[in-house]
């Protein structure tokens, strides 16, 4: 079993629609979560970090942590085709150990 | 914001031969930079991560021999992939981290595709 299950997708939705992605993880001790996103071809940019549970809000996306189910959430409002990527959580452990979920890829239709 | 880069984006060469990356943090001083793998419709797999001045620590059933990375700079940092071979074929990304950058702050590069015939 992978520590961080992503599902790859791709997920298609019409641009307006509120997109939900998720990761699980087994590891309790991951403390740091976060969220990129890469464009094809690209790195990735880092679009938000969360400490421990709650949610955290910057614009159109929120992230939400659920520490007790082990699992993470990224919600974009009002997609946009610019929105449509790959969009990868991450996760820290106390040792600093950056472990990847494989990616969801983002489909927006226009 | 901070601008890493990667020379050459892509390279395509013959199996037996090395090939080396550039990786450069363009408006600031890395102190740690890291170099990544990614297969396609896989996740990012961490290579290495290398400090200013020190040798690289290489993650477990990585070949440090194969894969020379040498970070002599704060902005700069290579990655030689030495006598490659098709299944080396991959994209790889470096990230840097500079002083007074949290832990949790990591800037990629755009990535650099190798295709090994």
């Amino acid at each position: 079993q992978k520590e961080v299950e992503q599902d790859p997708g791709p997920l298609s939705v019409p641009e307006g629609a509120i997109v939900s992605l998720n990761c699980t993880y087994s590891n309790s001790a991951f403390q740091y979560f976060m969220w990129y996103r890469q464009y094809s071809r690209k790195g990735p940019e880092l679009l938000m970090y969360t400490y421990s549970s709650g949610n955290k809000e910057d614009g159109r996306f929120t992230a939400q942590v659920d520490k007790s189910s082990k699992y993470i959430s990224l919600f974009i409002r009002d997609s946009q085709p610019s929105d449509s990527a790959t969009y990868l959580c991450a996760m820290r452990d106390s040792n600093y150990q950056l472990i990847w979920g494989a990616g969801t890829k983002l489909i927006i239709k226009p | 914001g901070a601008v890493v880069s990667q020379h050459p984006s892509w390279v395509i060469c013959k199996s037996g031969t090395s090939v080396k990356i550039e990786c450069r943090s363009l408006d600031f001083q890395a102190t740690t930079m890291f170099w990544y793998r990614q297969f396609p419709k896989q996740s990012l797999m961490l290579m290495a991560t290398s400090n200013e001045g020190s040798k690289a620590t290489y993650e477990q059933g990585v070949e440090k021999d194969k894969f020379l990375i040498n970070h002599a700079s704060l902005t700069l940092s290579t990655l030689t992939v030495t006598s490659a071979h098709p299944e080396d074929s991959s994209f790889y990304i470096c990230s840097a981290r500079g002083p007074g950058q949290g832990l949790n702050e990591q800037f990629f590069g755009p990535g650099t595709r190798l295709t090994v015939l």
